[in-house]
Parts: C-alpha cells; structure tokens; sequence
C-alpha cells in the first residue's frame, strides 16, 4: 500500500525554488518523512528527513504540516542538476517498516 | 571518501542464464542494500545485511535469486536462471550504524535478459 501520494511531475525555473509536495495522510507518530533523489542513470541520493519539526540543510528544507498528513521539500534556487525524480518516503524505526519503501517520485524538470 | 562501487556497469544475457553482480560498500558501513529498481519504478529492497548477517530478505526471489557477504564488507548478488521479467537496475547501497538513515547508493548495474 502506497503510504505518500506525489504528484508525477513538476517543472521550476532555474533560479527560483522548487516546492515539492507529498500527502502522507496515514503517517502515524512514530514515522519519519524522508526525501531522496535520483538523478537519471545513477542511485538516489539522501536529502533530508524529520519527524515533527522543520528542517533545513545545504541541499533543502523540509517543512511539515503541523498534523504531519502532508510535507513540502524546498529547493531553494534550482539549477539544471536539480532535474532528478524526488522521492518522499515514510518510514519506521521499527521492524519491517524500517525500510525505505520508494514510491514512483515527482520528476522535476528545471528548466533554462 | 570512495562511495558506493558496483560491477559490472552493464550486462546483456539470455534467458535461462546465470549472472552476478558485486559491490563494494562505504568502507566501515556495517549495512548493505541490495535494491531492484524496473524502469519507471522506485526502487525495491530485495535484501539487507548487517555485517555478514542476513537482516531481511522477504522480497528476494529466493528460488532464483541468492546473496552473499561472507566477509561482511563485500558482497555479490546472483541470478539463476534469468527471466525477462529480472530485466532491470540493480543496486546496492550501504549505511553505517550510527547513521542508519542516510543509505549511500552505487551507480547500479543495468540488466537486460532477453
């Protein structure tokens, strides 16, 4: 079952920020958000991941809904080696849950 | 820091054949990954280790499929016999235990059964 619902795709103009949604309505409270990207040809890379508050780093910020059923990833300014699919992942700590199950992302184009 | 190695980078084969795929984790990474990813798909974990020690493989396809890492640091990945369907990007990955969250990714290998 499907745990975070993005949109399929979404482009931004290089330079401004790329906002990216995900919708994880069933998250329950011992449940992380976490994002990932994978550029074409090679293996997804870790951007961020919090439970309740925001959080930012030299890649991006991830702001939650204070409920938590849904968050944005924020690429600040967006270059052309943005373009990647994003990946929101829910995930546990505990047991089978503890591991990253991807969805089918959000493929972002930055565009010139 | 060297990150994740895997090889080959690209493999061809028919049906019904074997094939195998190595990979080199994050030296220290006491956890490996091995993900299956089918085009237009998200990756899917077919199988985690700690150390030498299998920590879930409930999605390998254990007839066919099979995974090792006997010295807990490398480890290789088989398939035998191929089907078409096994057509995919196989990639490995790994994480240290003081940070389980951030799972450092290869380049994977891109399979073609035909």
């Amino acid at each position: 079952d499907a745990k975070t619902t993005q949109p399929p795709s979404m482009d931004c103009a290089e330079g401004r920020a790329a906002n990216l949604p995900c919708n994880h309505s069933t998250i329950s409270g011992n449940e992380y958000v976490y994002w990932y990207r994978q550029i074409h040809s090679q293996g997804p890379q870790y951007i961020i991941h919090g439970l309740k508050n925001n959080e930012t780093n030299e890649m991006a910020s991830l702001i939650i809904t204070e409920d938590r059923k849904s968050s944005t990833l924020i690429l600040p300014h967006a270059t052309l080696r943005d373009t990647a699919v994003y990946y929101c992942i829910v995930r546990s700590w505990s047991g089978s849950a503890r591991q990253l199950t991807f969805g089918s992302g959000t493929q972002l184009t930055v565009l010139p | 820091e060297a990150g994740v190695a895997q090889s080959p980078r690209y493999k061809i084969i028919e049906k019904r054949q074997s094939v195998a795929f190595w990979c080199n984790p994050i030296s220290g990474h006491a956890t490996l990954y091995w993900y299956q990813q089918i085009l237009g798909q998200g990756p899917k974990l077919l199988i985690q280790f700690q150390n030498n020690g299998v920590v879930d493989d409930s999605q390998l396809p254990k007839d066919r499929f099979s995974a090792e890492r006997l010295k807990g640091v490398d480890s290789t990945l088989k398939i035998q016999p191929a089907k078409l369907e096994d057509s995919a990007v196989y990639l490995c990955a790994s994480s240290s235990l003081d940070r389980e969250e951030t799972q450092y990714f290869g380049p994977g290998t891109r399979l073609l059964v035909l």
